[in-house]
């Protein structure tokens, strides 16, 4: 398997501009999570889902960012409008249904609002 | 909520020699796991190691191993024979159910040659 795909690797947009982050989980597993990375607040947890069912949204940081799974192998994270403050790393993870299995992450994507 | 601390922001070794990084966290469940990640300087997260609250042994992973003293609710992590490719931020998390994992807030660790 190929691991956790994520793309675009790097994305610059402007301020006020939609954003689209996407995730392939490796197959099989049945969580996928998304992680933002920044300075200030270290490694968080966005939202999971659990066989393609959104679980917990808490740490969605406000009505801009939403989240979709249409399917097993497809997940986005999209952020609309855009704001500088969004800058950060963006992971999605994916782990299987056994516990104390790890989740695998994928390489990440660096997202810069100008 | 429920928190990773890691004490030590930055860590200095010479290459050959054993580390530990520091590791306690928060926890009122009777069982959890914890998780090792490494993160190099090209940014993808690496897993290295898990401990389960009920293992007997403290798990080991080739040069990695991990102090877990579940009464103290610490997990250090110690990596033996240190390598110049070990240089990386390292961070410890703890589930907190169905999978999703909380974070510390990173050692980054400095391996001199």
């Amino acid at each position: 398997d190929a691991g956790v795909i994520q793309s675009p690797r790097h994305e610059v947009t402007e301020m006020g501009q939609e954003v689209t982050l996407r995730c392939k989980p490796i197959s099989g597993h049945d969580y996928l999570f998304w992680y933002r990375q920044t300075m200030m607040r270290g490694l968080e947890l966005l939202i999971y889902f659990n066989n393609n069912v959104p679980i917990d949204d808490s740490g969605m940081p406000e009505d801009r960012f939403s989240a979709k799974m249409p399917n097993a192998s497809f997940s986005t994270l999209k952020i609309q409008p855009s704001e500088p403050r969004d800058s950060a790393v963006y992971f999605c993870a994916s782990s299987s249904n056994e516990g104390g299995t790890e989740a695998f992450f994928g390489q990440g994507t660096r997202l810069t609002v100008v | 909520a429920q928190k990773i601390t890691q004490t030590q922001p930055g860590m200095f070794v010479q290459e050959k020699e054993a580390v530990t990084l520091d590791c306690t966290y928060d926890t009122s469940d009777p069982s959890y796991g914890l998780f090792w990640y490494k993160q190099p300087s090209s940014g993808e997260m690496i897993f290295l190691i898990y401990q389960g609250s009920y293992d007997q042994q403290n798990a080991t992973e080739g040069r990695y191993s991990l102090n877990f003293q579940k009464a103290r609710k610490s997990a250090n992590l110690v990596i033996s024979a240190s390598q110049l490719g070990d240089s990386a931020m390292y961070f410890c998390a703890r589930d907190q159910g169905a999978q999703k994992l909380v974070f510390g807030q990173g050692t980054r660790l400095t391996i001199n040659p």
